[in-house]
C-alpha cells in the first residue's frame, strides 16, 4: 500500500470549513483513498473513501486531484466535536489492511 | 454507536493472569479484526478473520490468542502478558475484507 503524508496538526475556527490535506504521490491505479478519524479514547470512525472522483456524504467531502497524488478532506462547518485525529489511508481495492499513520490532529476552536 | 461492542472497557491484569477480551458486531458483517494502539503509536493490525477463518496474523506473539466462533463474535485470549502489552485494543468489522471497517470503543488494558 502506498505511503501517505499528512501535517501533524491543524487548527480551525468553529463554523468554518476544515480542509485536511494528504499527499499520496506513490498511489497506484487500483488503490483507494480512505479517511478515518479518532476522537480521544474512542475507536476510529470511518468518514469517506474514493478512487478518482470527488465524493461527498453527510459527514464530509473528499477532493482527489486529477493525478491522484494528493487529496483533501473537507469538513464544511467544523464543530468542537470534530476535534480528533484524522487519518488518510491508501488501500488496494481487494486489500484487508488499513495501515494507520500518525494522522493530523485537528483542533476546532471557538 | 457503531454496532460493534467490546467488553470489558477497562481491564487491569497481572502478568500471570489469563483474561479474555470480547467483541460482538450487530451489523451482519463477515470480517472481523483486532488492532492494538499503544501510547503515542499508530494503530497496528493484529489479526483478521473472514467468515470465521483467520486470514491475517501480523506476527503477533503467541501470548495473544484470537478466537472467532462465528461471524458476529471475536475474542482475544490473553496469558502471561508483559507490561509493554498495555494498550488500547480495538475490534473492527466490515462487510467483507475489502470494505470500510467499523470500530468498537476499545478495551483499555493495563498489565501490572
Amino acid at each position: 500500500d502506498a505511503k501517505t503524508t499528512q501535517p501533524p496538526s491543524m487548527d480551525c475556527a468553529e463554523g468554518r470549513a476544515a480542509n485536511l490535506p494528504c499527499n499520496h504521490s506513490t498511489i497506484s491505479g487500483n488503490e483507494y483513498v480512505y479517511w478515518y478519524r479518532q476522537i480521544h479514547s474512542q475507536g476510529p470512525q470511518y468518514i469517506i473513501h474514493g478512487l478518482k472522483n470527488n465524493e461527498t456524504n453527510e459527514m464530509a467531502s473528499l477532493i482527489i486531484t486529477e493525478d491522484r497524488k494528493s487529496s483533501t478532506l473537507i469538513l464544511p462547518h467544523a464543530t468542537l466535536r470534530d476535534t480528533a485525529v484524522y487519518y488518510c489511508i491508501v488501500r488496494v481495492a481487494n486489500g484487508n489492511k488499513l495501515v494507520f499513520g500518525a494522522g493530523t490532529i485537528l483542533r476546532v476552536k471557538s | 454507536e457503531t454496532g460493534v461492542t467490546q467488553t470489558p472497557r477497562h481491564l487491569v491484569m497481572g502478568m500471570t493472569n489469563k483474561k479474555s477480551l470480547k467483541c460482538e458486531q450487530h451489523l451482519g458483517h463477515n470480517a472481523m479484526y483486532w488492532y492494538k494502539q499503544s501510547a503515542k503509536k499508530p494503530l497496528e493490525l493484529m489479526f483478521v478473520y473472514n467468515f470465521k477463518e483467520q486470514t491475517e496474523n501480523n506476527s503477533v506473539p503467541s501470548r495473544f490468542s484470537p478466537e472467532c466462533p462465528n461471524s458476529s463474535h471475536l475474542f482475544l485470549h490473553l496469558h502471561t502478558l508483559q507490561p509493554e502489552d498495555s494498550a488500547l485494543y480495538l475490534c473492527a468489522s466490515s462487510q467483507a475484507e475489502a470494505y470500510e471497517q467499523y470500530f468498537g470503543p476499545g478495551t483499555r488494558l493495563t498489565v501490572t
